[in-house]
């Protein structure tokens, strides 16, 4: 009974590629978040939805595309890979804007 | 120059000693404060959360926050062996913006036997 799951765990693919990364919560949660954190560990928001809405979209190239069909999910998909996209990304969901933030295990991305 | 700042370490440490994580922020908006301990290939965990400035105890881990100074810390005492993980302060802005946490770029910590 996994709180915040992400698919896939290991992403390898080739520069130029589409890929996706899903999430789900099933903790009830309004709101989830997509983190990128790169190879010294920096830990950086990209997006925040709140009930399918989006609320926070930091600067990110928009190869980056979120999509949230219902509260308990937060898709990530990805255009034209470039290699300085490889990061772990990481979901997350909160009950309310105060709350804690609850992570996911991290899908790792390696672009060749 | 990042609005949290944070050494990476590593930190190493034996058994049993007391150890002390810190972070400096630059953002005087900033009024909630987060310890996050993420272990090798998992996800953040939350470990300790204070509002604004003064002390919170939870077992072994204490956080301090100093707003005048802009400096937060994480004490640990009789630090474990379990305890070696990277350890990220994060921080935000009151209610509102969306719950943005800026996080620091983590502290690697390893206890030793």
């Amino acid at each position: 009974d996994t709180a915040v799951s992400q698919t896939p765990k290991y992403l390898v693919t080739q520069m130029g590629n589409d890929k996706s990364i899903k999430c789900e919560q099933n903790l009830g949660h309004d709101t989830m978040y997509w983190y990128k954190q790169d190879s010294k560990k920096f830990l950086k928001i990209m997006f925040s939805y709140n009930n399918k809405e989006l609320i926070i979209n930091e600067t990110v190239p928009n190869r980056f595309s979120p999509k949230s069909p219902d509260k308990a999910h937060l898709n990530l998909h990805i255009n034209s890979l470039e290699l300085g996209d490889s990061a772990v990304y990481f979901c997350a969901s909160s009950g309310d804007p105060v709350n804690e933030q609850f992570f996911g295990p991290g899908t790792r991305l390696t672009v060749l | 120059q990042k609005e949290v700042e944070q050494d990476p370490g590593p930190l190493s440490v034996p058994e049993g000693a007391i150890v002390s994580l810190n972070c400096t922020y630059s953002n005087s908006a900033f009024q909630y404060f987060m310890w996050y301990r993420q272990y090798s290939r998992k996800g953040p965990e939350l470990l300790m959360y204070t509002y604004s400035s003064g002390n919170k105890e939870d077992g072994r881990f204490t956080a301090q926050v100093d707003k005048s100074s802009k400096y937060i810390s994480l004490f640990i005492r009789d630090s474990q062996p379990s305890d070696s993980a990277t350890y990220l302060c994060a921080m935000r802005k009151g209610t509102g913006g969306g719950n943005k946490l800026t996080f620091g770029t983590g502290t690697q910590l390893k206890v030793e036997l």
